[in-house]
């Protein structure tokens, strides 16, 4: 079967480095995205990374290793506004996005 | 960027009456558009794929006399709710993609309808 796994919450310090971590195992592989979702909003778009290495845009980094099917978002200078769900998806083979539960980001001052 | 445009931003409603949910894309054409539900603390779980003047895919256990869906124009798409109950209560996001070629822009999402049946 299809899985997406990250850690349900995390807790940080505003202005720290948190890293948020998402394995997957799917039938196929077209890339894999990172969302972030504030409370009873819709999620937006942060990274894609189909090749290995690390990609990074701004305060953000993301991670992948295909070989071990493995993934982080690295967010650094933390911020109060960064408390929100981040999503890990996967686009299988289907070009289907497979979605992680999301992890909960709590950032504290 | 890719827009898309969702409304009603909430609804609520009496059990048994149907709810219209409309999604437009504003800057680009949806070939494709994938409509989602989320429930308190719970992750995205995918309902439906529709594609432009074709019949929507639903996933399982999503029952499609239930949840009617039309994507009759590149830029429209809609979901209504028919004889909502309370337990349908939740929120409702569409998502598209403009094409198969554009994979690395991710997917749109709309700002989604907090649906609550009452």
């Amino acid at each position: 079967g299809q899985n997406i796994d990250q850690p349900t919450e995390m807790t940080a310090t505003e202005g720290a480095i948190v890293q948020i971590n998402c394995t997957y195992q799917t039938s196929g592989f077209n890339g894999l995205f990172w969302y972030q979702q504030h409370a009873g909003e819709a999620p937006t778009f942060l990274s894609y990374n189909v090749l290995d290495g690390l990609e990074e845009k701004g305060r953000f980094s993301s991670f992948l290793s295909r070989s071990k099917g493995y993934s982080y978002l690295l967010l650094k200078e933390l911020q109060m506004k960064d408390s929100a769900s981040y999503l890990c998806a996967v686009m299988d083979s289907n070009y289907q996005l497979i979605w992680g539960a999301g992890t909960k980001l709590i950032i504290k001052p | 960027g890719a827009v898309v445009s969702q409304h009603p931003s909430w609804v609520i409603c009496k059990s048994g009456t149907s709810v219209k949910i409309e999604c437009r894309s504003l800057d680009f054409q949806a070939t494709t558009m994938f409509w989602y539900r989320q429930f308190p603390k719970q992750s995205l779980m995918l309902m439906a794929t529709s594609n432009e003047g074709s019949k929507a895919t639903y996933e399982q256990g999503v029952e499609k006399d239930k949840f009617l869906i039309n994507h009759a124009s590149l830029t429209l798409s809609t979901l209504t709710v028919t004889s909502a109950h309370p337990e349908d209560s939740s929120f409702y996001i569409c998502s598209a993609r403009a094409g198969t070629g554009e994979v690395s822009y991710g997917y749109t999402f709309g700002s989604g309808t907090r649906l609550t049946v009452v």
